[in-house]
């Protein structure tokens, strides 16, 4: 079956350091692949996605470019800030009939320190 | 911008009790999902509706949890009798059908239950 896998967090990082959050995964076809964020006592909100390969989401100055042939979607941001601080979840789609649902990753937390 | 509308946001009840969880999807969206999200277990999908049908409850514990939508604008997770390991945030989810692959779903902010 499909599955995400998001590298295990808690991922600590400076402001205006570089970010990378790794994000793979598995489905035969061609899926649609997101990134959501969730702050603090709030719900998931969509942040990028990419439908089809090569494709690059960005939002935010978040980036993520959707590789077929790594099979993964991984997110980066060139420098963050301590506003930043989420939990980030990868997740995929296939369109399959009747039974259409987002596979979500685990998720991975961000924290950003001054 | 168009949203998922969850009540109650907070709700402090005792074991035994009936929750009744509200979520009001967008106008339009035809395809409905409960999650529920705990730290020991992350983000789980209870339910999901399309067209107001049920696809898949699977993953509901059946003998406590029911959901329902009565109409397009209303879906209802309801647990009876509540336990204190129910306490949790649940989300409600939205999303259109025929466009999910392109827009992904559109999440309530939540509901956070506690069960003492």
């Amino acid at each position: 079956g499909d599955s995400v896998t998001q590298m295990e967090g808690p991922v600590t990082l400076s402001e205006e350091a570089f970010l990378t959050i790794n994000c793979t995964y598995t489905a035969t076809g061609y899926p649609s692949l997101f990134w959501y964020v969730q702050y603090p006592g709030e719900g998931l909100q969509l942040l990028l996605k990419a439908t089809k390969a090569d494709d690059k989401g960005s939002n935010k100055g978040f980036e993520a470019t959707y590789r077929k042939e790594t099979t993964s979607f991984h997110l980066e941001k060139g420098s963050v800030q301590v506003s930043d601080s989420a939990v980030y979840f990868c997740a995929l789609i296939r369109n399959t009939g009747t039974a259409s649902k987002l596979t979500f990753g685990t998720g991975t937390r961000l924290q950003v320190t001054l | 911008d168009a949203r998922v509308t969850q009540t109650p946001r907070h709700k402090v009840t005792e074991m035994g009790q009936e929750v009744t969880m509200r979520c009001q999807p967008i106008l339009g969206h035809n395809t409905v999902f409960w999650y529920r999200q705990t730290m020991m277990q992350g983000l789980e999908l209870l339910a999901y509706f399309r067209n107001r049908a049920p696809l898949d409850d699977s993953g509901m514990p059946k003998d406590r949890f029911s959901a329902e939508m009565p109409d397009a604008t209303l879906a209802t997770l309801k647990i009876q009798p509540s336990e204190p390991r129910d306490s949790a945030v649940y989300f409600c989810a939205s999303a259109p059908f025929r466009q999910l692959g392109y827009y992904g779903y559109t999440f309530g902010s939540g509901t956070r239950l506690t069960v003492v």
